[in-house]
């Protein structure tokens, strides 16, 4: 079945550093993939989303880009900030994964001064 | 202007206890469902309705059992509580079960079994 691996949390940063959390998934299929966030005592907003090979989902200074090659679709931002600490979940949505959403385990993300 | 509702927010009970969660969605959605998050954030689907008609039944206990009145509302009734239930559960909508459509959830609601 559909699956997606990511990279294992709490990341800690200091302000205005670079940020990468690894995502990787396998589904059957072309899958739609996404990038959700997770603000402290709050439900997940979409950060992006990419729906097919090579297009690149950006959202205040994110990015990811959709890689068939090596089925990953890793989250990137030049120079975080405080206010973006929050639990980060990649997910794909494949018709072969039976039309839902599947989330990978979420990282945290930790962002100080 | 919520787009996706939830109440309540929090919830405490006692081992045992049959309690609701109620969802409203005003975004026109066909589509809704529930979702477990536990202790670790992991994220798991439980349920998923298409115009008021079950279409995604994951390995949940018969305790649960959700009911869609109309494609605007999905409740999620829990019977005979029990400690391991406790979690924060989402509720989401989408514009259709399948395809590239963003899914949008609410705010959650943290049951917490004593």
């Amino acid at each position: 079945g559909d699956s997606v691996t990511q990279m294992e949390g709490p990341v800690t940063l200091s302000e205005e550093a670079f940020l990468t959390i690894n995502c990787t998934y396998t589904a059957t299929g072309y899958p739609s993939l996404f990038w959700y966030v997770q603000y402290p005592g709050e439900g997940l907003q979409l950060l992006l989303k990419a729906t097919k090979a090579d297009d690149k989902g950006s959202n205040k200074g994110f990015e990811a880009t959709y890689r068939k090659e090596t089925t990953s679709f890793h989250l990137e931002k030049g120079s975080v900030q405080v206010s973006d600490s929050a639990v980060y979940f990649c997910a794909l949505w494949s018709t072969g994964g039976g039309n839902k959403l599947t989330f990978g385990t979420g990282t945290q993300l930790k962002v100080e001064l | 202007d919520t787009a996706v509702s939830q109440t309540p927010k929090y919830l405490v009970t006692q081992m045992g206890n049959d309690k609701s969660i109620k969802c409203e969605q005003n975004l026109g959605h066909d589509t809704m469902y529930w979702y477990k998050q536990d202790s670790k954030k992991f994220l798991k689907i439980m349920f998923s309705y298409n115009n008021k008609e079950l279409i995604i039944n994951e390995t949940v206990p018969n305790r649960f059992s959700p009911k869609s009145p109309d494609k605007a509302h999905l409740n999620l009734h829990i019977n005979s509580l029990e400690l391991g239930d406790s979690a924060v559960y989402f509720c989401a909508s989408s514009p259709a079960p399948q395809g590239k459509a963003e899914a949008f959830f609410g705010q959650g609601t943290r049951l917490t079994v004593v």
